[in-house]
């Protein structure tokens, strides 16, 4: 298995743009978890689904936040417009129960100028 | 609400000497435990969990860890570190019905040969 795939790996993008980061689960995993990793903050959830499900999207920091996952392989998390502060590592998880743990992919590099 | 302290928040040794790092919850049910690593510049990997029985775990790369339940305690430890274990470590926690993992602000380790 290639493991949970995040893609793009870096993004640099002007203030104002929209900015759609993609992630693919490990097949089989029912669960995915978007989070957000800054200095300042350290590891924030942002919004996870169960079945493709949203079911807890209480970490979404405002409207200018968006997450789906229309389908079992595939989910997106975007920002528009994006701001300076948006500026960090976003990472994507998958799990088929929490017990088990995470399977974090290898994150997607935001510097939004 | 459930959370996650990590007291130590950056940790300076030089090699051969012994770890200890301390992660403390508060949640009063049931909980799955975990310590998470991260190398620079990479995504968070597992080193090991707790579900239940022994409550002393071992993990990959020769980490280890004790759940005191009494102390709301899931404390990391090796007996010798090496160069190589130069990294951020996160204790999290999985409590209640919940797919939701939280997450300790981290522990930054820095191991000097």
């Amino acid at each position: 298995d290639a493991g949970v795939i995040q893609s793009p790996r870096h993004e640099v993008t002007e203030m104002g743009q929209e900015v759609t980061l993609r992630c693919k689960p490990i097949s089989g995993h029912n669960s995915l978890f978007w989070y957000r990793q800054t200095m300042m903050r350290g590891l924030e959830l942002l919004i996870y689904f169960n079945n493709n499900v949203p079911i807890d999207d209480s970490g979404m920091p405002e409207d200018r936040f968006s997450a789906k996952m229309p389908n079992a392989s595939f989910s997106t998390l975007k920002i528009q417009p994006s701001e300076p502060r948006d500026s960090a590592v976003y990472f994507c998880a998958s799990s088929q129960t929490a017990n088990y743990g995470y399977t974090f992919g290898s994150g997607t590099r935001l510097t939004v100028v | 609400a459930q959370s996650v302290s990590q007291h130590n928040h950056h940790v300076i040794l030089s090699e051969a000497a012994s770890l200890e790092l301390g992660c403390n919850y508060s949640y009063g049910g049931t909980v799955n435990l975990f310590w998470y690593v991260q190398y620079p510049g990479q995504h968070l990997q597992l080193l090991l969990k707790y579900f239940s029985g022994d409550p002393l775990v071992k993990g990959i790369k020769g980490f280890e860890a004790e759940f005191i339940k009494s102390k709301f305690s899931f404390n990391l430890r090796k007996p010798s570190v090496q160069w190589s274990d130069t990294a951020e470590y996160f204790c999290a926690v999985n409590a209640g019905n919940t797919d939701k993992l939280i997450f300790g602000t981290g522990t930054r380790l820095q191991v000097f040969p």
